[in-house]
C-alpha cells in the first residue's frame, strides 16, 4: 500500500464549480500534511498546509482527518487557472522527508 | 531572496555517460531534498542533506547515484553511466533548520535528464 494516495483523476468541472479532492496516508507517524499545485512542467508550489482544525485561504478549504488518516482539499467557484495537478503530501514526524502522494489532475472547463 | 536555483534546467546525455545535476538552496535553508518524477508519475524521494552529511538516501537507487552536500557550493545529484530510464525531472527542494513539523519545502525549477 502507497504511504500517500490519491485518486489520480482527471477530474474534468466546469468553471464555477465546487470540486473536492480526498487522499489518505498509511503512516499514523505522519504528523504534518500539505497539499501542492504542479503545473505541467512545472515544479511543485505550496498550496497551502493543513492543520487539524481545519484551514481556509480563499476559495480554498483543506481538513484533516487523523482518526480515518484522510486529507481532503475543497475548491470553491473554480476558475479556469485552477488547472493543474494537486499534489498531497505528508512529512513523517521526527524526519524530514516528504512523502509525495502521485497527484490528481483537475482540468476546469469554459 | 532568490529561490531555489537548479541548474541545468535541461541536460541531455548519451547512455553510459555522467549527468551531474546541481542544487543551491534558498538563502538560509540548510536542508536539501532531490526528488524523481518520472513521466506521468508522482515525486519520488531520492535523499536528504544537510550541510556534508547524508541524512536520509533510502530512495536512491543503490548503484551509479550518489549526492553531496559540500561546506561550499551547490548540492549535487551525480549519476555515473546513465541509462535510458534515469530519463526524467529531477527536482530539488530546501527548507529552513526544522522549527517543528509544519515547515514546508520550497522546490526549484528542476533538471530534465534526457539520455539518449
Amino acid at each position: 500500500r502507497k504511504e500517500v494516495e490519491q485518486d489520480p483523476g482527471p477530474f474534468n468541472v466546469p468553471e464555477g464549480a465546487t470540486v473536492a479532492f480526498n487522499c489518505t496516508y498509511s503512516n499514523s507517524a505522519s504528523q504534518s500534511f500539505f497539499w501542492y499545485r504542479q503545473d505541467c512542467r512545472k515544479e511543485p508550489k505550496l498550496l497551502m498546509s493543513v492543520y487539524s482544525s481545519g484551514n481556509e485561504d480563499g476559495r480554498f478549504t483543506a481538513q484533516l482527518n487523523r482518526a480515518s488518516q484522510y486529507i481532503s482539499l475543497l475548491i470553491r467557484d473554480s476558475k479556469l487557472s485552477d488547472s493543474a495537478t494537486y499534489l498531497c503530501v505528508g512529512k513523517l514526524t521526527g524526519t524530514y522527508k516528504y512523502i509525495f502522494g502521485t497527484g490528481t489532475r483537475l482540468k476546469v472547463l469554459a | 531572496n532568490a529561490g531555489v536555483m537548479q541548474n541545468p534546467r535541461h541536460l541531455v546525455r548519451r547512455r553510459g555517460q555522467e549527468a551531474r545535476l546541481r542544487c543551491s538552496p534558498m538563502k538560509g535553508h540548510s536542508h536539501v531534498y532531490w526528488y524523481r518524477q518520472l513521466p506521468e508519475e508522482g515525486l519520488k524521494f531520492m535523499v536528504y542533506l544537510q550541510k556534508e552529511n547524508i541524512i536520509d538516501e533510502s530512495g536512491m537507487p543503490k548503484e551509479r547515484f550518489s549526492a553531496e552536500f559540500p561546506k561550499e557550493g551547490p548540492s549535487i545529484l551525480r549519476i555515473q553511466q546513465v541509462v535510458r530510464g534515469d530519463s526524467a525531472a529531477y527536482f530539488c527542494a530546501s527548507s529552513p533548520l526544522i522549527q517543528g513539523d509544519g515547515t514546508e519545502a520550497f522546490f526549484g525549477q528542476g533538471t530534465r535528464l534526457t539520455v539518449v
